[in-house]
């Protein structure tokens, strides 16, 4: 299963709301989820099966979606969240991730 | 607290082997499956490999299998990754990363991530 993530570049102000998109090639139910990196750090879990916001993640994260089309959004960007984002599902092996999302100060 | 540390990575030529270690700790270990996820440099993440508690089911990328084995240790509380026939390709970070079990029965959600160990093939 292929997912594509858009756009490839955010650029946004703090404070600002961000949509981030990922799209899949075939149905992976709700089966998705999203991880933020950030320069020189481990990959950490934010979102699970689409709408479930992991232990310690700030309700600003929301997660929607199900079957081909899925959406990540930040409702006011804080200084930390300015990273790269990926969306990854399980629905079916091999596990696939998508290209990922920048998020930068504009 | 859950704890990963990866070890093992180096510089390897091409066609040549390297065995990475995931040591775990701050949780039981033997209930939960593990992963593999690497990371070339610059560039996204890709799945690698995932093994259930007891070994019974072991799952590859395409792009590794036949070449890499993945194992575990209960007893030590480690993961394991054997890298056989190592190609340009495979140079990357490799993290390991916990099984979060969000259904039962149903693999695939990572957390927590190791920091990652960086193996490099080159000649």
């Amino acid at each position: 299963i292929v997912l594509t993530q858009s756009p490839a570049t955010l650029s946004l102000s703090p404070g600002e709301r961000a949509t981030l998109s990922c799209r899949a090639s075939q149905s992976v139910s709700s089966y998705l989820a999203w991880y933020q990196q950030k320069p020189g750090q481990a990959p950490r879990l934010l979102i699970y099966d689409a709408s479930n916001r992991a232990t310690g993640i700030p309700a600003r994260f929301s997660g929607s979606g199900s079957g081909t089309e899925f959406i990540l959004t930040i409702s006011s960007l804080e200084p930390e969240d300015f990273a790269v984002y990926y969306c990854q599902q399980r629905s079916n092996w091999p596990l696939t991730f998508g290209g990922g999302t920048k998020v930068e100060i504009k | 607290e859950v704890q990963l540390v990866e070890s093992g990575g180096g510089l390897v030529k091409p066609g040549g082997s390297l065995r990475l270690s995931c040591a775990a700790s701050g949780f039981p270990f033997s209930s939960y499956s593990m992963n593999w996820v690497r990371q070339a440099p610059g560039k996204g993440l890709e799945w690698v490999s995932s093994i259930t508690s007891s070994s019974t089911y072991i799952y590859y990328a395409d792009s590794v299998r036949g070449r890499f084995t993945i194992s575990r240790d209960n007893a030590k509380k480690s993961l394991y990754l054997q890298m056989n026939s190592l190609r340009g390709e495979d140079t990357a970070v490799y993290f390991c990363a916990r099984d979060f079990p969000a259904t039962p029965s149903r693999m695939g959600v990572f957390d927590p991530w190791g920091q990652g160990t960086l193996v490099t093939v080159s000649s």
